[in-house]
């Protein structure tokens, strides 16, 4: 099956501990994102990479880091930095299409809670 | 503030009836989407809609887009309870990087 898988569905992060969640595709979409979402809101983008090795900033990348090694996989890495990690997080891929953004197919989600 | 903005926060109507949901932007877009969650799960794309379109159609959904007044609605119609869900629209602005910008979302809740 084509798709965009994201694991685990719950992690639990202690303070001062780095947790990574991962993000795999098999769509062969060259664009992929990760968003926070809080209870009750929208979506809100942490980071984004439209190319193997490329990555940008979204709005609220503080105390987030990711990696874009391969096409496949975009891993986001919470960091001891980011003082309220707790929240929904999204990833999602999409084919790019020039300066327009085209539909973005979603991951399942991780709920990240801190202990 | 977000980019876009959902019209009502929550909706409850009963099975059959007719749900609309309205989103309004601020900034020039090339496409506006909409998108459904349900509840602790991933968002699922519904329907896209470009800036030179004004309506269109799929299955019991149908979006119209007004750029002049930078607003956007959905229409399900017929509503079933398994349409219970979140509702977000999501704009693909023309300035700046490329990304979309979800709306806070809007709940509706079908009642058998």
């Amino acid at each position: 099956d084509g798709g965009i898988t994201q694991s685990p569905k719950y992690l639990f992060r202690k303070e001062g501990q780095n947790v990574t969640l991962s993000c795999e595709q098999n769509l062969n979409h060259d664009a992929m994102y990760w968003y926070r979402q809080d209870p009750g809101q929208g979506l809100r983008l942490i980071y984004y990479s439209q190319i193997v090795n490329d990555f940008q900033k979204g709005d609220i990348a503080e105390g987030y880091s990711v990696s874009r090694e391969k096409k496949e996989s975009f891993p986001l890495t919470v960091t001891s930095a980011q003082k309220n990690p707790t929240a929904f997080y999204l990833c999602a891929s999409s084919i790019q299409r020039g300066e327009t953004n085209e539909k973005l197919f979603f991951g399942s989600g991780t709920q990240l809670s801190v202990l | 503030s977000q980019q876009g903005e959902e019209d009502p926060q929550a909706l409850s109507i009963q099975e059959g009836e007719n749900a609309t949901m309205n989103c309004s932007y601020k900034t020039s877009i090339n496409n506006l989407q909409w998108y459904r969650q349900n509840s602790g799960r991933g968002l699922v794309h519904l329907i896209l809609i470009r800036s030179n379109e004004r309506e269109k159609h799929s299955g019991r959904l149908r979006v119209t887009l007004d750029t002049s007044k930078k607003s956007s609605s959905l229409l399900i119609t017929a509503s079933r309870a398994a349409d219970t869900a979140s509702y977000f629209c999501a704009t693909s602005i023309i300035q700046g990087a490329q990304k979309l910008v979800f709306g806070q979302g809007t709940r509706l809740t079908i009642n058998p």
